[in-house]
C-alpha cells in the first residue's frame, strides 16, 4: 500500500535556485530512500537515509529525516536543468522488506 | 555491465490475450518486483519474489501471473483477467532483502497498451 506522500507534487525553479520536496508517511520505518526518474525510464536510487540519522548528503542533494512527524525532506542545491525529473520517496517500514512508494514530485529547472 | 533488462520497451495487447513482460537482470541479486506505474502515480507492487521458485503477491496481484524459475529471470505475464491493463510496468531487484539496505535497481520499463 502507498505510504510516502510527497509535497509539493509540481515544482518548477530556476537554474539555480534550490528544489526542496517534502515526503510523510504513516508507519514506523526501517529506512526511508529517495529515487528519480526521468520521463519514460526506470526509476534510480538517489540517497537511503535510516531511521536512526537525521540528516545526510550526497553531492548536492540533502536529506532530513525526522521520525516524530514522519516526515522527510530532499533538497537540491543550485539545480542544474540536468535535474528535471520526477522524485519518489519510498519507505520500508520495520519487519517488512517490500519498498512503499509516494505518488511523486515533478521538478522542472528552467534553464 | 551489469544491470536490469526489461523487454520489449513497447507492447500492444489484443483483447482476450494474454502477454508476458521479460525481465533479467546479471547483478545476481536474490529478490526481484514488479511494479505497475500509471500516469501521475506512484508505484505499485505487483508481484515479488525473494528466492528462486517463490514469489508472494503485492498489492494488486489480481489479472497478472509469475514465475522465478532462474535466479537472473522474473517473467510477467499480463492476463485477460486483468481490465485494465494500460500502464507502465518497471522490474527491479535488491541484493540482499532483510538486511536494512534495501536500495531497488531498476530496469528501463515496459509501456503496455491496449489495442
Amino acid at each position: 500500500s502507498q505510504q510516502g506522500e510527497e509535497d509539493p507534487q509540481a515544482l518548477s525553479i530556476q537554474e539555480g535556485e534550490n528544489a526542496t520536496m517534502n515526503c510523510s508517511y504513516k508507519t514506523s520505518i526501517n529506512n526511508l530512500q529517495w529515487y528519480r526518474q526521468n520521463s519514460g525510464r526506470g526509476l534510480v536510487h538517489l540517497i537511503l537515509i535510516r531511521s536512526n540519522e537525521r540528516e545526510k548528503h550526497s553531492g548536492r542533494l540533502r536529506v532530513t529525516l525526522d521520525t516524530s512527524k514522519k516526515s522527510s525532506s530532499l533538497l537540491i542545491t543550485a539545480s542544474r536543468a540536468a535535474d528535471t525529473a520526477s522524485y519518489f520517496c519510498a519507505t520500508v517500514p520495520y519487519g517488512n522488506n517490500r519498498l512503499a512508494f509516494g505518488k511523486g514530485n515533478q521538478v522542472v529547472v528552467i534553464p | 555491465d551489469g544491470g536490469i533488462t526489461q523487454s520489449p520497451k513497447y507492447l500492444f495487447r489484443k483483447e482476450g490475450q494474454n502477454v508476458t513482460l521479460s525481465c533479467e537482470q546479471n547483478l545476481n541479486h536474490d529478490a526481484m518486483y514488479w511494479y505497475r506505474q500509471d500516469p501521475g502515480q506512484g508505484l505499485r507492487l505487483i508481484y515479488y519474489s525473494q528466492i528462486v521458485n517463490d514469489f508472494q503477491k503485492g498489492d494488486i496481484a489480481e489479472g497478472y501471473s509469475v514465475s522465478r524459475e532462474k535466479k537472473e529471470s522474473f517473467p510477467l505475464t499480463v492476463t485477460s483477467a486483468q481490465k485494465n491493463p494500460t500502464a507502465f510496468y518497471l522490474c527491479a531487484s535488491i541484493a540482499h532483502p532483510g538486511q536494512g539496505n534495501e536500495k531497488l535497481f531498476f530496469g528501463s520499463g515496459t509501456q503496455l497498451s491496449v489495442l
